[in-house]
């Protein structure tokens, strides 16, 4: 079982749709929650981040963490073609040198 | 604030030989840069934690001989590919920390370097 699971998608939607997009864990020390944008042969793009559970906002941008189910979420609201993109999740624990543990991303298409 | 550069962003070159890349923290100073690996369509995959002063640290399955890791500064690390080969065509990406805050979680991520091995 990998660490961090994550659908790959390919997600279609049509612009203004509300975008759901989530990754499950296995490791119980992860503190630190990250989702990422990345387009084609770019680098990742922090988009927002959570220490612990809770949920945060920023702008059309709501990350939402529960521990307990250990399962992560990010939404799009009012979602635009230029979101079109590789959404990826990332993990981190309190520890050590802090690594990252990335999902395989979901593909992202919204279209006009 | 918070810029990483990667040099070059594309390099080709032919099987059997080696190819430096180069990751810096414009604006900040780094003990711990990260080397990731991606291919398409697929996640970052780290390869190893590089420490300013001291050897990296290379995650299982990476081999630490074909793949060299130098922090020799607190903003800049290298990456060597030697003896490359098709195979290890792929995008590779860093990361750094901000040494100041160095209880911080966050990682600043470089544009990537792509690299195709002829």
């Amino acid at each position: 079982q990998k660490e961090v699971e994550q659908d790959p998608g390919p997600l279609s939607v049509p612009e203004g749709a509300i975008v759901s997009l989530n990754c499950t864990y296995s490791n119980s020390a992860f503190q630190y929650f990250m989702w990422y944008r990345q387009y084609s042969r770019k680098g990742p793009e922090l988009l927002m981040y959570t220490y612990s559970s809770g949920n945060k906002e920023d702008g059309r941008f709501t990350a939402q963490v529960d521990k307990s189910s250990k399962y992560i979420s990010l939404f799009i609201r009012d979602s635009q073609p230029s979101d079109s993109a590789t959404y990826l999740c990332a993990m981190s624990s309190t520890s050590g040198t802090y690594k990252y543990i990335f999902g395989t991303g979901t593909r992202l298409k919204v279209l006009a | 604030g918070a810029v990483v550069s990667q040099h070059p962003s594309w390099v080709i070159c032919k099987s059997g030989t080696s190819v430096k890349i180069e990751c810096r923290s414009l604006d900040f100073q780094a003990t711990t840069m990260f080397w990731y690996r991606q291919f398409p369509k697929q996640s970052l995959m780290l390869m190893a934690t590089s420490n300013e002063g001291s050897k990296a640290t290379y995650e299982q399955g990476v081999e630490k001989d074909k793949f060299l890791i130098n922090h020799a500064s607190l903003t800049l690390s290298t990456l060597t590919v030697t003896s490359a080969h098709p195979e290890d065509s792929s995008f590779y990406i860093c990361s750094a920390r901000d040494v100041p805050n160095s209880q911080s979680y966050e990682q600043y991520f470089g544009p990537g370097t792509r690299l195709t091995v002829t």
